[in-house]
């Protein structure tokens, strides 16, 4: 059965304290790992898309990486303002998103 | 321009209603989506649809229906509501042609009392 797993559930951070969020992930036919943020009352964002072992991606201060069995956001001296919940999905061959349950970030000033 | 809009942002209803929830993509995107999002923040994907294929998730219970009059445009239905029906219902658009991400659209809060 598809699986996603993100971890921690929740991480507060100093501003200018450097972390990873991660998601591991356990499917068949994977087509691509999907990066969103969701802030409060809001609709999921698009950060990034990995498609392959080895691939990594960045935005700002965000960075992401992909491996056989999971990916890792890492965030570069976070500010408040990268405070979210960032969510993980994996797309499997029939085209549907199969979410995690997120990691929520809080940035501490 | 709101590239995927639902209507509306707050729904609150009396239990055993019938209700609707409009989702448009201007996006030009051949397959859309409807997710539910429990208290916990838990996606969890309901229907995707594209003109020639609607795909439903064996879990959704059959008082959900999608509606697409047309290619830009995917409702979504609900009968008899019933209080465990509460949550986020977000709408999102994505093209079939190349693994591209998918747009969401802000989310309907819905509320049985």
């Amino acid at each position: 059965e598809d699986q996603v797993t993100q971890s921690p559930e929740a991480l507060r951070l100093q501003e200018g304290e450097s972390s990873s969020l991660n998601c591991s992930y356990t499917v068949s036919g994977l087509r691509g790992l999907f990066w969103y943020r969701q802030d409060p009352g809001k609709g999921p964002e698009f950060l990034f898309t990995l498609y392959s072992a080895g691939e990594e991606k960045e935005k700002e201060r965000l960075k992401a990486t992909l491996t056989k069995k999971e990916s890792f956001l890492h965030i570069t001296a976070p500010k408040p303002e990268d405070s979210a919940t960032y969510l993980c999905a994996v797309q499997t061959g029939a085209n549907n998103l199969f979410f995690g349950t997120g990691t929520r970030l809080t940035v501490i000033p | 321009d709101t590239a995927v809009s639902q209507t509306p942002k707050y729904l609150v209803t009396q239990m055993g209603n019938d209700k609707s929830i409009k989702c448009e993509q201007n996006l030009g995107h051949d397959t859309m989506y409807w997710y539910k999002q429990d208290s916990k923040k838990f996606l969890k994907i309901m229907f995707s649809y594209n003109n020639k294929e609607l795909i439903i998730n064996e879990t959704v219970p059959n008082r959900f229906s999608p509606k697409s009059p047309d290619k830009a445009h995917l409702n979504l239905h609900i009968n008899s509501l019933e209080l465990g029906d509460s949550a986020v219902y977000f709408c999102a658009s994505s093209s079939l042609r190349v693994n591209t991400e998918a747009f969401f659209g802000q989310g309907t809060r819905l509320t049985v009392v």
